[in-house]
């Protein structure tokens, strides 16, 4: 049963410390992405990546960082230098560029 | 600066009866648009998609309308059932720009009985 695994669902982070969401995936496609969402916004692209050791920015890729170092899995960190992390992450990945994408059920993050 | 906006936040309709949820654009070079449902605590599904070389794509209870000179695309569902409440975001992207989608803000749709 194919699909994308987000955790921890929840995750409470200290001022200062760095986190780490975890994502990883069975469905054998190329591109993953992080997301972002506030209330009453949309997702905002964090980073993306076409394939593996290879990723971009997104639209607001700062105090965030990532790695690709395997087709299977696209861990986001939120480091200390981002100043409002309080959010909703979602991780996505899809076969190609463009074609829908197929989503996890997310990691609430809160600051403590 | 939003390039795909819905100017409904939420939506009321009741059971049996037609849901409409709009959406606008602003980038001409956008080609490739999806709807997507969400609930809540839970990520996003795809619902449906259209290209911009057609004008309306059906899915069973859900048609998508697409209107390229007034950069407007609709979603219908038809009838709308208990569990079609959720949140539904348009999204839209270009097959020449390096696979970014872009998400507008959603719409909450609540269908009463």
């Amino acid at each position: 049963d194919g699909g994308i695994t987000q955790s921890p669902k929840y995750l409470f982070r200290k001022e200062g410390q760095n986190v780490t969401l975890s994502c990883e995936q069975n469905l054998n496609h190329d591109a993953m992405y992080w997301y972002r969402q506030d209330p009453g916004q949309g997702l905002r692209l964090i980073y993306y990546s076409q394939i593996v050791n290879d990723f971009q920015k997104g639209d607001i890729a700062e105090g965030y960082s990532v790695s690709r170092e395997k087709k299977e899995s696209f861990p986001l960190t939120v480091t200390s230098a981002q100043k409002n992390p309080t959010a909703f992450y979602l991780c996505a990945s899809s076969p190609g560029p463009g074609q829908p994408q197929h989503f996890g059920d997310g990691t609430r993050l809160s600051i403590l | 600066d939003q390039q795909v906006k819905q100017n409904s936040p939420s939506l009321s309709v009741q059971e049996g009866r037609i849901s409409i949820l709009n959406c606008d654009y602003t980038n001409s070079m956008f080609d490739y648009f999806l709807w997507y449902k969400k609930y809540p605590a839970e990520g996003p599904t795809f619902l449906i998609s259209i290209s911009s070389i057609k004008d309306k794509n059906e899915d069973g209870r859900f048609t998508v309308f697409l209107n390229k000179s007034a950069k407007h695309l609709s979603l219908h569902i038809v009838p709308s059932q208990p569990g079609d409440s959720a949140v539904y975001f348009c999204a839209a992207s270009g097959y020449s720009s390096a696979s970014k989608i872009i998400f507008g803000s959603g719409t909450r749709l609540s269908i009463r009985p």
